[in-house]
């Protein structure tokens, strides 16, 4: 099974900072990694997919890069909304599996 | 609109069975994947089970891997896991998403879930 490990697990920061999420698969999936958010009580709703491509509705300021084992997911100014986890997954092979999560809250 | 609505959680305990379904609508499950996904009390997302949009391929995670089986009716629309011999690890958020493709890729749309509970 391929392993998806995150860092960090929790992050502090402040409306307008620049957040940067990394994702790591423990082989390589080409660009088959998608990002979602989850805010508390709902359902996890899709960011990015195919490692950069911008899911219809997702504001601008989400982006996401990398390729092979390597991947980022980048804010770049950070709206109150935005303070939830965040999940990398990969779909490069089956088992489907997901990161441990990066939880995102305001400092 | 796509819609996906789950149903059949409850208490039971170990050892017994529970069905679940998932109810779409605003697409048709005869051209997508779909999956479904767990999420235990204050923990991360776990995938659990996709089948195929022609049925031809169903995949388990290796926890649940000869006790669950995914199964879908096109008839009603709806998706199905049958969960057997249940165990309090398996207590969690069951929640069913939308794949894009007609396998696994991305999955662009969820069900809020249903929560299963096992205690004795």
């Amino acid at each position: 099974d391929i392993q998806m490990t995150q860092s960090p697990s929790s992050l502090s920061a402040s409306v307008r900072d620049r957040v940067t999420i990394t994702c790591r698969a423990s082989q390589s999936i080409s660009t088959f990694l998608n990002w979602y958010q989850q805010q508390p009580g709902k359902a996890p709703k899709l960011l990015i997919y195919d490692a950069s491509s911008l899911q219809s509705g997702v504001p601008s300021r989400f982006s996401g890069s990398g390729s092979g084992t390597d991947f980022t997911l980048t804010i770049a100014s950070l709206q109150p909304e935005d303070f939830a986890t965040y999940y990398c997954q990969q779909t490069f092979s089956v088992p489907v599996t997901f990161g441990q999560g990066t939880k995102l809250d305001i400092k | 609109q796509v819609q996906l609505v789950e149903s059949g959680g409850g208490v039971v305990q170990p050892g017994r069975s529970l069905r679940l379904s998932c109810a779409a609508s605003g697409f048709t499950l005869a051209r997508h994947g779909m999956h479904w996904v767990r999420q235990a009390p204050g923990k991360g997302l776990e995938w659990v089970a996709v089948i195929s949009y022609d049925e031809s391929n169903k995949h388990y995670a290796d926890s649940v891997k000869g006790r669950f089986t995914v199964s879908r009716d096109i008839s009603k629309n709806t998706l199905y896991l049958q969960m057997n011999s249940l165990r309090a690890e398996d207590t969690a958020v069951y929640s069913c998403a939308k794949d894009s493709s007609t396998g696994w890729f991305y999955f662009d749309s969820w069900g809020q879930g249903t929560l299963v509970t096992v205690s004795s």
